[in-house]
């Protein structure tokens, strides 16, 4: 079935550099796709989103980039801070219904 | 968590009880989400609502039923619990004008 990936189980990054969080999707026909932060023991926040017309969206200390042409969605966070330190997941959605979710990225920033 | 949910927030059962998971929410959104969340799998969408007694199966629905008889209510039953039920699970909201979607605390369920 349709399915969302990611690179990189774990990230190391130090406080203050950029961390860049990768992701693969293989359905051509979604046409929404949001990041999701999780720290420990909570449910899932909502970060950014971004539609299928856009190619970048900015937000505060995060952008996120598509390129639909190899299928490719990154999260990239502005001076990484140890409240950073979480798993990061992508989510896409092809109908206006479900989301689909990668198998998360954890993203631990070290001082 | 924005106006979701979810109870309890711990349970533990025996293997062939039935299990009733709630998540409640006080923002009348029509779509409501029951996701399950394991190790190396990430969250997979078990049932999801798009109405009062409006309901649809997920990727992983064998095992669960679900009900919502009102707008601010949505049901998750384990007919039978069994072991490889043991998972967190997270009730979500669709919002549109966040764009995205809410997702409760979670109940964390051990089957035993």
């Amino acid at each position: 079935g349709e399915s969302v990936g990611l690179h990189l189980p774990t990230l190391s990054v130090q406080e203050g550099d950029n961390s860049i969080i990768n992701c693969a999707y293989s359905n051509s026909a979604s046409d929404y796709f949001i990041w999701y932060k999780q720290e420990s023991g909570k449910g899932p926040q909502f970060i950014i989103d971004i539609r299928s017309n856009m190619d970048k969206r900015q937000g505060q200390r995060v952008t996120v980039l598509l390129n639909k042409t190899v299928k490719h969605l990154s999260l990239q966070i502005a001076a990484t801070q140890p409240g950073d330190s979480a798993v990061y997941f992508c989510a896409e959605s092809g109908t206006a219904s479900k989301l689909t979710f990668g198998t998360g990225t954890r993203l631990q920033v070290t001082l | 968590d924005a106006g979701i949910t979810q109870s309890p927030r711990h349970k533990v059962t025996e293997t062939g009880t039935p299990v009733t998971l709630r998540c409640h929410q006080t923002e009348n959104h029509r779509y409501m989400y029951w996701y399950r969340q394991d190790p190396g799998h990430g969250l997979r969408l078990i049932h999801y609502s798009y109405g009062v007694k409006d309901t649809d199966k997920g990727e992983v629905s064998d095992g669960y039923s679900v009900s919502r008889s009102k707008t601010e209510d949505f049901l998750l039953t384990l007919e039978s619990a069994t072991s490889s039920q043991t998972s967190v699970y997270f009730c979500a909201i669709r919002d549109r004008e966040m764009g995205g979607y809410t997702f409760g605390s979670g109940t964390r369920l051990t089957v035993v």
